[in-house]
């Protein structure tokens, strides 16, 4: 067990609809990433956030959003979802010192159907 | 092209084979190197880091980066049937926490 949550494990919905992953991190650690896992594409970064602020943006879609919030959780917000949004979703945390030598922690990951 | 490319396998061997998983990557300011194991329907955990070029030893696993080469390996002796996976391989540069992974190997060990 790696101490970052994730809720929900599974979830099903149609396209056009939103959704909302949830994470929360290990125990101290100030930095939250979400990752998208596909399989024609592995695991892509998709935004991090230190502390409440966005820290860095990698291929993170206009549709989709994140935040974190003064309890550190993060919340990621995908809309006016596609087929192809359909993934495994994960959240990880660090201390998040910024400079690339931490460990990343992972979550079970939210398993995203869209249909 | 990806920033790193990894064969995305599968590779199946018997147990107790010695295993050798690779990476190739583009980006010379890559200076962390890392292998995350990955059970299926699991999330990925960190199996060995390294910093720049060298080898690491932990247990049956070693892992080395060649950067004159932009090449990175991980082996794995005496392989057990608890080693398959899918193993990643995952880099990031000085000064930002982001990971860049390959696409992972899957790796299967039969009895």
């Amino acid at each position: 067990d790696s101490g970052v949550t994730q809720t929900p494990k599974h979830l099903i919905t149609a396209t056009g609809q939103r959704v909302t992953l949830r994470c929360s991190p290990r125990s101290g650690d100030l930095s939250v990433y979400w990752y998208q896992q596909s399989l024609d594409q592995g695991l892509q970064f998709l935004i991090q956030y230190y502390n409440g602020e966005e820290r860095a943006k990698g291929n993170i879609l206009e549709r989709f959003s994140a935040q974190q919030f003064p309890d550190l959780h993060s919340e990621l917000n995908l809309s006016s979802l596609e087929l192809g949004d359909s993934a495994l979703y994960f959240c990880a945390s660090s201390a998040g010192t910024g400079f690339g030598q931490e460990t990343q922690y992972f979550g079970p990951g939210t398993r995203l159907l869209v249909l | 092209q990806k920033e790193v490319e990894q064969d995305p396998g599968p590779l199946s061997v018997p147990e107790g084979a010695i295993v050798s998983l690779n990476c190739t990557y583009s980006n010379s300011a890559f200076q962390y190197f890392m292998w995350y194991r990955q059970y299926s329907r699991k999330g990925p955990e960190l199996l060995m880091y390294t910093y720049s070029s060298g080898n690491k030893e932990d247990g049956r696993f070693t892992a080395q980066v060649d950067k004159s080469s932009k090449y990175i390996s991980l082996f794995i002796r005496d392989s057990q049937p608890s080693d398959s996976a899918t193993y990643l391989c995952a880099m990031s540069e000085y000064g930002t926490d982001k990971l860049i992974f390959g696409t992972g190997t899957r790796l299967q060990v039969f009895p």
